[in-house]
């Protein structure tokens, strides 16, 4: 299995709501990461967890909170985003992290009413 | 983390071989080459990784020359499905990906 899965594939909320993306893997990998595409413009990285811990966060806004409960889960956990948030949410592991190939799940389209 | 530069897009035909240029002039001694497809709505996938000469995969071969400021990712005999954005990244090994701005190649019948 070399699938990276994320859920929900769309996701509509209002600026007050609490909602959470999951993504989940099975390849053993000990690197998980989150990132975020805006339209036509590439991935930027937003966390990286390194054996259930994170190891690294890209300065991002604490209306985003990561967890990994894990080794094979990672949450995103959303509370009062803006509109300037909606975008491509992207998932993604990798065998230990160092340099080594990324998988990426196909995303959660989310959107900010 | 080097800079990337290269051309914003690309045409080219079914069964042409396509040659996409990376300019990367700060590259330091530990860095080494990635190139990642992505198809629209989708999370970015592997195509291949360097550090000098050449490399190749079933998919794609990548060349870099001696003082490795630049590399070129030689799809051979595209077909349609290989439209996409190519991202080049270069970086020493690591956690980080930063991606470029990447180059949209668009394969005509």
């Amino acid at each position: 299995d070399t699938e990276v899965t994320q859920t929900p594939k769309h996701l509509v909320m209002g600026m007050t709501n609490k909602k959470s993306l999951k993504c989940e893997q099975h390849m053993g990998h000990r690197a998980m990461y989150w990132y975020k595409q805006k339209a036509k413009k590439p991935p930027e990285l937003m966390f990286v967890y390194s054996y259930e811990k994170l190891s690294i966060n890209e300065s991002v806004p604490s209306r985003f909170s990561p967890e990994c409960p894990n080794s094979s889960l990672l949450n995103l956990h959303l509370h009062a985003l803006q509109p300037e948030d909606s975008a491509l949410y992207l998932c993604a592991s990798s065998q230990a992290g160092e340099g080594d190939e990324q998988y990426f799940g196909p995303g959660t389209r989310l959107t900010v009413t | 983390l080097a800079k990337t530069t290269q051309p914003i897009s690309m045409d080219s035909y079914e069964g042409q071989e396509v040659n996409i240029t990376c300019s990367h002039n700060n590259i330091a001694t530990n860095d080494y080459i990635t190139w990642y497809q992505q198809f629209p709505s989708q999370g970015p996938r592997f195509i291949i990784q360097g550090y000098k000469t050449k490399v190749t995969n079933e998919v794609a071969s990548l060349f870099i020359p001696a003082d490795r400021k630049s590399s070129t990712l030689s799809l051979p005999r595209v077909s349609l499905s290989d439209t996409a954005v190519y991202y080049c990244l270069v970086g020493d090994i690591g956690y980080k990906l930063i991606f470029g701005s990447g180059t949209r190649l668009l394969v005509r019948p």
